[in-house]
């Protein structure tokens, strides 16, 4: 089944202590984008890839790390995490089809919290 | 900068009425559109898309929108509303131009189906 495949679903985690959310495709995408969803402030891209060793940043990536050794596996680290970072984070990937854009296939989301 | 406007954060309907989600973007070049589901405790899946050709889009679920450049507007509609339609509808925009296929999100509307 073709699918995007987070790790963990569910996280509470203390202050400073780094974590890794982990990011898995398997449909072959080049491209592949985590995002946050928080209440009344909606959906924002933290970090994209455009393809393996291509990243870059999005609209709110201060307290993010990302990185792209592989095509199918793109993880989010939080190297000290705060509770401002407590959020449902969604990670998406897509085919860019030959220059079309399909639009994302997402992930069920992990939801963090930082005490 | 590109943005979505989603008007009206909760829409209730009867079950078997029309169902009519309202979607406005501004973007300076030709957008591709897309309208998302939420179900509670899961990921966005996609309800249906707009690159080009033909304006009238049908998607999943019995869901369809019309893209329509001169208002900006790509509204998603169903005839009959079904309990099970009861979710987060979210609208988004990409646009073609760029190295980031970015989806902007609307902030969501809250589609409530009473029996």
């Amino acid at each position: 089944e073709a699918q995007v495949t987070q790790n963990p679903r569910y996280l509470i985690t203390v202050t400073g202590k780094k974590l890794t959310v982990t990011c898995s495709q398997n449909m072959n995408h080049e491209y592949m984008s985590w995002y946050r969803q928080d209440p009344g402030l909606g959906l924002r891209q933290i970090y994209y890839s455009m393809n393996v060793e291509v990243t870059d940043k999005g609209d709110v990536p201060e307290g993010y790390k990302v990185s792209r050794k592989e095509k199918r596996n793109f993880p989010l680290i939080l190297e000290s995490p705060s509770p401002n970072q407590t959020s449902l984070y969604f990670c998406a990937s897509s085919s860019l089809g030959r220059g079309e854009f399909r639009g994302y296939t997402f992930g069920s989301g992990t939801r963090l919290t930082v005490v | 900068a590109q943005s979505v406007t989603q008007l009206g954060s909760h829409v209730s309907v009867s079950e078997g009425a029309l169902v009519l989600l309202r979607c406005n973007y501004s973007s300076s070049v030709p957008p591709y559109l897309f309208w998302y589901v939420q179900y509670p405790n899961q990921g966005l899946q996609l309800l249906l898309k707009y690159t080009t050709g033909a304006t009238l889009v049908k998607g999943i679920n019995g869901f369809e929108a019309e893209f329509k450049k001169s208002e900006t507007s790509f509204h998603l509609t169903k005839p009959s509303a079904h309990m099970s339609d009861a979710a987060e509808y979210f609208c988004a925009v990409s646009y073609s131009g760029g190295s980031n296929y970015k989806l902007t999100f609307g902030k969501g509307t809250l589609l409530t189906v009473n029996p």
